[in-house]
Formats: C-alpha cells, sequence, structure tokens
C-alpha cells in the first residue's frame, strides 16, 4: 500500500537559515506531489506543486525538489523566520484514485529567533 | 481566507448523537474534500464529491455519510457518535477532480463527551 514518510520529529532551526524538510514515498509513483503548511487548530494552507517532470519549482523563499528515482521530495524554506513555524504536510495523489491526496503526518518546523 | 467556508467552528455533544457538519467551497469550485484529523492518525481523506456526485471513498465509517447539493454545499453527518470521533473535521475545495491544489476550510472541531 501506499506509504509517506515525513519526520516526525520537529526541526529546530534558528532565524536565518535555511529549513529543509524531507518527504519520502513507497510503492507508488505519483504525477506531482504537494506540500501544504499548516499552523495549530487551522486548515492546511497549500504551497507548492511539482509535477514528476520537474525536478525543481521555487516560490518566494521556498524550493521543493521532486526526484522520482530516490522516491522522494525535499522543501526548502531559505532566509526562515520565526513566522514559518508550522507543520509541514506533503501530499501525493492517493493510490485508489487520482482525483483524491494522501497526506503524510508532517514534520513541526520550529524557528528561533 | 481560503474562501472556503464552515459551521459550526466547534460542536460539543454526546456519544450516541448525531450531527451535521457543513461546508461551502470556495466560489467556482465544483469538488469538495472532507477529511478528519486526529492527534494520532493525521489527516485522513473521508470522501469526495464533484458537481454533485459522490467520486471517492476513504476512510469513511458506514456512521458517517455526506452529500453535495446543487448549490454545490456539502454537508457531513455523523451519526451514533462515539468517544472516538472526536477530531477536528475540514472540509476542501478544488476546481477540478484531481491534480490541483486544495482549499481547506477553517475546520470543524468536534467533540464527543
Amino acid at each position: 500500500s501506499q506509504k509517506i514518510e515525513q519526520n516526525s520529529e520537529a526541526l529546530n532551526i534558528q532565524e536565518g537559515k535555511t529549513a529543509t524538510l524531507t518527504c519520502n514515498y513507497t510503492n507508488y509513483s505519483p504525477a506531482y506531489l504537494q506540500w501544504y503548511r499548516q499552523d495549530p487548530g487551522r486548515g492546511p494552507v497549500f504551497l507548492l506543486l511539482i509535477r514528476e517532470n520537474e525536478k525543481e519549482k521555487r516560490k518566494e523563499r521556498l524550493k521543493v525538489t521532486f526526484d522520482t528515482t530516490l522516491k522522494q521530495s525535499l522543501f526548502h524554506i531559505t532566509a526562515s523566520q520565526p513566522a514559518d513555524s508550522a507543520t509541514y504536510l506533503c501530499a501525493l495523489p492517493s493510490l485508489s484514485g487520482y482525483s483524491t491526496l494522501t497526506f503524510g503526518k508532517g514534520t513541526m518546523l520550529l524557528v528561533s529567533p | 481566507d481560503s474562501g472556503v467556508t464552515q459551521t459550526p467552528k466547534h460542536l460539543i455533544t454526546a456519544t450516541g448523537q448525531r450531527v451535521t457538519l457543513r461546508c461551502s467551497p470556495r466560489s467556482g469550485d465544483l469538488s469538495v474534500y472532507w477529511y478528519q484529523q486526529s492527534l494520532d492518525q493525521g489527516l485522513q481523506f473521508l470522501i469526495h464529491y464533484y458537481n454533485g456526485e459522490e467520486r471517492a471513498k476513504g476512510n469513511i465509517l458506514e456512521r458517517f455519510s455526506a452529500q453535495q447539493f446543487p448549490d454545490l454545499h456539502s454537508e457531513l453527518n455523523l451519526s451514533s457518535l462515539e468517544l472516538g470521533d472526536s477530531a477536528l473535521y475540514f472540509c476542501a475545495s478544488s476546481a477540478r477532480t484531481g491534480g490541483s491544489e486544495q482549499y481547506f476550510g477553517p475546520g470543524t472541531r468536534l467533540t464527543v463527551t
């Protein structure tokens, strides 16, 4: 069955550094992958979508890579700020249907001043 | 603000009861998705509707049902509630049936006592 792994341990970094979060998946070859941000008690917010034929995608201070050979996506936040502190979820189209997403459990990022 | 609205924001009810959660998608979005999020399970997909028709089912219990109305708003009905149903319930909408980002509402926090 489809499995998505994100580091369950929180990532603590200092303001100004680059945060790198990992999403690994198994038993699947997704056509795309998405990243979302979720603040406590609030709904996830879409950040970036990267397709299987794209190696890298950028949006402002965010960068996502997608390595279909390694079955891994890396999510980078450069020049991180305390306001970037949140849980970051990766999501892939479900095995059961293209129309739905399966989410990883997320990695919490804590940026200290 | 994602443009997706959910009511009520909070709901406290007793075991065995039935509740209805309501969701209005972003203007123009035809797809509505329902998710359940508890601390230990992460974000779990329940059901997807597109333009009034059920398109996909996830880990939705038989005690739960949903529908999407002609005006595209959706309702999630939870019956014979158990303590374990306490969770955050999110709806999300998207423009298409798949391959696009989802926009999440603020959620309904359900507490079953």
